[in-house]
């Protein structure tokens, strides 16, 4: 099963607009992660925070983590029709002894110029 | 550019047949990661790779094999495939242990299984 999950699974904006992303996930973790995917390509990092921080900003990104509620949101403001892509979460979940990163199911962003 | 290199970038092969996936990881980078993305799914976890190790394995089916050489690249052997094996599959690296940081991504090998 997967660690995490994002919501909505897709989201269609207006370019300018902001778009929300969450991600719950299911079990402790060291550190989180965005990444986006454009179509059929590979996936490129964005953020990583990790389980003592409550918040970061990259550009016009701003990621929350809420360790209480297993959680995360990524925020991108001022969207632009260039961020239409898929967003992933991913959370390392130990087993066998080792860390392995999870991804979630994605949220398909476009964004309308 | 990630510096992760993946071939071949498509392959179309026939049931029950068998392909070998190759990634060079970025230079440095002594871990490799292997996923499957099927058709608009999420990335599945395959197996992952430290400096020649096993050190996690996923939901990886046992017609399904990797290693790392000594070199630090990996190969995914995909054997017996099915029509349901199509799909994208990506390699990544990273500097850091497995599962403490940012992953870089090849560009993936699309695999279509006929």
């Amino acid at each position: 099963s997967q660690q995490g999950e994002e919501d909505p699974q897709a989201l269609s904006i207006q370019e300018g607009e902001n778009a929300t992303m969450n991600c719950s996930y299911k079990t402790s973790i060291n550190n989180l992660q965005w990444y986006r995917q454009n179509s059929g390509r590979g996936l490129v990092h964005l953020i990583l925070i990790r389980s003592n921080e409550r918040e970061k900003h990259s550009g016009r990104l701003r990621v929350t983590l809420d360790t209480s509620k297993k959680s995360s949101s990524l925020l991108i403001t001022a969207s632009r029709a260039a961020d239409t892509a898929s967003y992933f979460c991913a959370t390392d979940a130990f087993s066998g002894g080792y860390n392995k990163l999870i991804f979630g199911a994605g949220t398909r962003l476009a964004v309308h110029p | 550019d990630s510096g992760v290199t993946q071939t071949p970038k498509h392959l179309i092969t026939a049931t029950g047949q068998r392909v070998t996936l190759r990634c060079s990881p970025r230079s440095g980078d002594l871990s490799v990661y292997w996923y499957q993305q099927s058709l608009d799914q999420g990335l599945q976890f395959l197996i992952q790779y430290y400096n020649g190790e096993e050190r996690a394995k996923g939901n990886i089916l046992e017609r399904f094999s990797a290693q790392q050489f000594p070199d630090l690249h990996s190969e995914l052997n995909l054997s017996s495939l099915e029509l349901g094996d199509s799909a994208l599959y990506f390699c990544a690296s990273s500097v850091e242990s497995p599962g403490t940081g940012e992953l870089f991504f090849g560009e993936g090998s699309r695999l279509t299984v006929l």
